[in-house]
C-alpha cells in the first residue's frame, strides 16, 4: 500500500462547480498536512496546510480526519485558473523518517468554461 | 526574496557520463529535499538533510547516485554513471525544520534528459 494515495482523475469540471479531492495516508505517526498545486512544467506551490480542526482559505477549504486517517480538498466556484494538478503531501516524525515528507501522486483538475 | 535556487535548468547527456546537480536552498533554512518526479512515479523523495547532515537516503534509487551538503548554502546531486531510465525533473527543495509543521520551499526543477 502506498503511503499517501490519491485519486488520480482527471477531474472535468465547468467553471463555477464544486469539487472535492480526497487523500489517505497510512502512517498514523504522520503529524502535518499539505496540500499542494503543481502546473504543467512548473515545481509544486503550497496550496495550503490542513490542520486538525480544518481551515479554509477563500475558495478553498481543507479537513483532516485523523481517527481515518484522511485528507480534503474542497474547492468552490472554481475557476480556470484552477486547472492544474494538486498535491496531497504527508510529514511524519519519529524513528528514522523525521521530517520525511511524502506526496500522493497527485490529481489532475482540468475546469472548463 | 531569493527562493530556491537549482542548476542547470536543463541537462541533455549521454549514457555514462556523469551528472552533477546543484541546489542553493533558502536564507535560514536547515532542512533540505531531493525529490524526483516522472510521469509513471510521480515525485519521489531521494533524500534530505537536517542541518547539513544526512537524515534519509532510503529513497537514492542505488549507488550511482549520492548527495552531499557540505554547508547551509549548497547541495549537490551526483549521478555517476547516467542511465536513460534517470531521465526525470529533480527537485530540490528547503524548509524550517523542526517545527515539522514547516511547508516546503521548492526550485524550479532540473530537467535531466540522458541519451
Amino acid at each position: 500500500r502506498k503511503e499517501v494515495e490519491q485519486d488520480p482523475g482527471p477531474f472535468n469540471v465547468p467553471e463555477g462547480a464544486t469539487v472535492a479531492f480526497n487523500c489517505t495516508y497510512s502512517n498514523s505517526a504522520s503529524q502535518s498536512f499539505f496540500w499542494y498545486r503543481q502546473d504543467c512544467r512548473k515545481e509544486p506551490k503550497l496550496l495550503m496546510s490542513v490542520y486538525s480542526s480544518g481551515n479554509e482559505d477563500g475558495r478553498f477549504t481543507a479537513q483532516l480526519n485523523r481517527a481515518s486517517q484522511y485528507i480534503s480538498l474542497l474547492i468552490r466556484d472554481s475557476k480556470l485558473s484552477d486547472s492544474a494538478t494538486y498535491l496531497c503531501v504527508v510529514r511524519t516524525a519519529g524513528g528514522t523518517s523525521y521530517g520525511k515528507l511524502t506526496f500522493g501522486q497527485g490529481t489532475i483538475l482540468t475546469v472548463h468554461p | 526574496d531569493a527562493g530556491v535556487i537549482q542548476s542547470p535548468r536543463h541537462e541533455v547527456t549521454e549514457m555514462g557520463q556523469e551528472v552533477t546537480l546543484r541546489c542553493k536552498p533558502i536564507s535560514g533554512h536547515n532542512s533540505l529535499f531531493w525529490y524526483r518526479q516522472t510521469m509513471m512515479r510521480g515525485l519521489e523523495l531521494l533524500i534530505y538533510f537536517n542541518n547539513n547532515v544526512p537524515i534519509d537516503d532510503s529513497g537514492m534509487p542505488e549507488d550511482r547516485f549520492s548527495a552531499k551538503m557540505p554547508n547551509a548554502s549548497f547541495s549537490t546531486l551526483k549521478i555517476q554513471p547516467s542511465e536513460p531510465r534517470d531521465s526525470a525533473v529533480y527537485f530540490c527543495a528547503s524548509s524550517l525544520g523542526p517545527p515539522l509543521a514547516s511547508p516546503l520551499h521548492f526550485g524550479n526543477g532540473t530537467r535531466l534528459t540522458v541519451t
